[in-house]
């Protein structure tokens, strides 16, 4: 089957840095997404990776081993504004998103 | 990224009507729309995927005649919740994939449907 594991929850202060960890099993492979969904909201696009290796874009890292069937999503100098959940989406052999509960992420000042 | 809106933002309505729901792809051609279903504090549920032009491919479990969905155009996508029970209360919300990138999705505002 599918499945994607993250950490239910977890907690950070402004202005650290924090690690959020995604395992992953699809059938096939095609990219995983990472999104971010403040609440009562809809996600927004975060981050791609098709490839092995990291991808930077600003404060947000994000990592992939597909070997490992393993992501993170790395935030750094964190704000209040980052408080939400943040989804990672691995893209099975159909092109269909696969989504898991997200990590509920809580910055404390 | 692609703009994506979604209307109504939220709509109360009695049990027994019906609700339509559209999104609008405002500044590119999507060749597919993608509808979920999000409960508090759950993961996003595809509910269906719909081609402009074609019947959508509803997902398992998703009853096609309740949940009617037309994509009439490469702009334009439908939902509608028909005979709407309280149960059916939801975050529904669609997204978009640009034509000739299949793999990345736009979402919506979402709109938030409460049925009494």
């Amino acid at each position: 089957g599918q499945n994607i594991d993250q950490p239910t929850e977890m907690t950070a202060t402004e202005g650290a840095i924090v690690q959020i960890n995604c395992t992953y099993q699809t059938s096939g492979f095609n990219g995983l997404f990472w999104y971010q969904q403040h609440a009562g909201e809809a996600p927004t696009f975060l981050s791609y990776n098709v490839l092995d290796g990291l991808e930077e874009k600003g404060r947000f890292s994000s990592f992939l081993s597909r070997s490992k069937g393993y992501s993170y999503l790395l935030l750094k100098e964190l704000q209040m504004k980052d408080s939400a959940s943040y989804l990672c989406a691995p893209m099975d052999s159909n092109y269909q998103l696969i989504w898991g509960a997200g990590t509920k992420l809580i910055i404390k000042p | 990224g692609a703009v994506v809106s979604q209307h109504p933002s939220w709509v109360i309505c009695k049990s027994g009507t019906s609700v339509k729901i559209e999104c609008r792809s405002l500044d590119f051609q999507a060749t597919t729309m993608f509808w979920y279903r999000q409960f508090p504090k759950q993961s996003l549920m595809l509910m269906a995927t719909s081609n402009e032009g074609s019947k959508a491919t509803y997902e398992q479990g998703v009853e096609k005649d309740k949940f009617l969905i037309n994509h009439a155009s490469l702009t334009l996508s439908t939902l509608t919740v028909t005979s709407a029970h309280p149960e059916d209360s939801s975050f529904y919300i669609c997204s978009v994939s640009e034509r000739g990138r299949t793999y990345e999705q736009y979402f919506g505002p979402g709109t938030r449907l409460t049925v009494t």
